[in-house]
């Protein structure tokens, strides 16, 4: 089954609009945390925001919030006010507990447009 | 304050060939760790390693071989390249249960 589970393919968002990218994850450890990463066309991937299991508040990193809603198992990564720098791929990741805190697991991505 | 390095950037392979990515990290993580990136996909651990000394099989090993000698080099090997390895390879060093999971630049690999 998959572990993580992203599943616009690709959206395009208005400059200074926001947009919200999907993710829901599954697992059963009661330990484990959330990334989001983004993919420009250059390569190269760039952490944006982590939101861990027992974090009580959502997640922010500048114009990036993680809506993180546990009972239903999604982690909605929000940007706010696009750029048009903002397009690129953007990848959903989970670390399941301490027995696999090596690995992530990813996403298949979401290809996010941002037109002028 | 370098990060995690990755060489060569790009490399183009004839089928039979091997070769080896390099990958180093200056942060003194103790996990590190190589992904693939195939088209349409998320990345696939190939192999990862928890300290040196110590390594260990991902979801996609085979055709790899990987060594830790050092806390700060992860070396991936491919032994005898296929057209199948043709793929974007990332490493990556982290530090277990925090956010601190840090990747290179990766490796455009083309197998021919």
């Amino acid at each position: 089954a998959q572990k993580i589970t992203q599943t616009q393919p690709g959206m395009f968002v208005q400059e200074k609009e926001a947009v919200t990218l999907d993710c829901t994850y599954d697992t059963s450890d009661p330990s484990y945390g959330l990334f989001w990463y983004k993919q420009p066309s250059s390569g190269e991937m760039i952490f944006l925001i982590y939101q861990g299991s027992y974090d009580q508040q959502n997640a922010t990193e500048g114009r990036y919030s993680l809506n993180f809603q546990k009972a239903r198992k999604s982690a909605n990564l929000v940007i706010s006010a696009s750029q048009l720098g903002d397009s690129a791929m953007y990848f959903c990741a989970m670390r399941e507990g301490r027995s696999n805190d090596y690995k992530l697991s990813f996403g298949a991505g979401t290809t996010v447009t941002v037109r002028a | 304050n370098a990060g995690v390095t990755q060489t060569p950037k790009f490399q183009v392979l004839k089928t039979g060939q091997s070769m080896t990515l390099q990958c180093a990290q200056d942060m003194n993580h103790e996990y590190m760790s190589w992904y693939r990136q195939d088209p349409g996909m998320g990345l696939r651990l190939i192999h990862y390693s928890v300290g040196a000394g110590i390594t260990d099989q991902g979801e996609v090993p085979n055709g790899y071989n990987v060594s830790r000698s050092t806390t700060e080099d992860f070396p991936l090997r491919l032994l005898s390249a296929a057209p199948s390895q043709t793929s974007v390879y990332f490493c990556a060093s982290s530090v277990p249960g925090t956010e601190l999971y840090t990747f290179g630049s990766g490796t455009r690999l083309t197998v021919v």
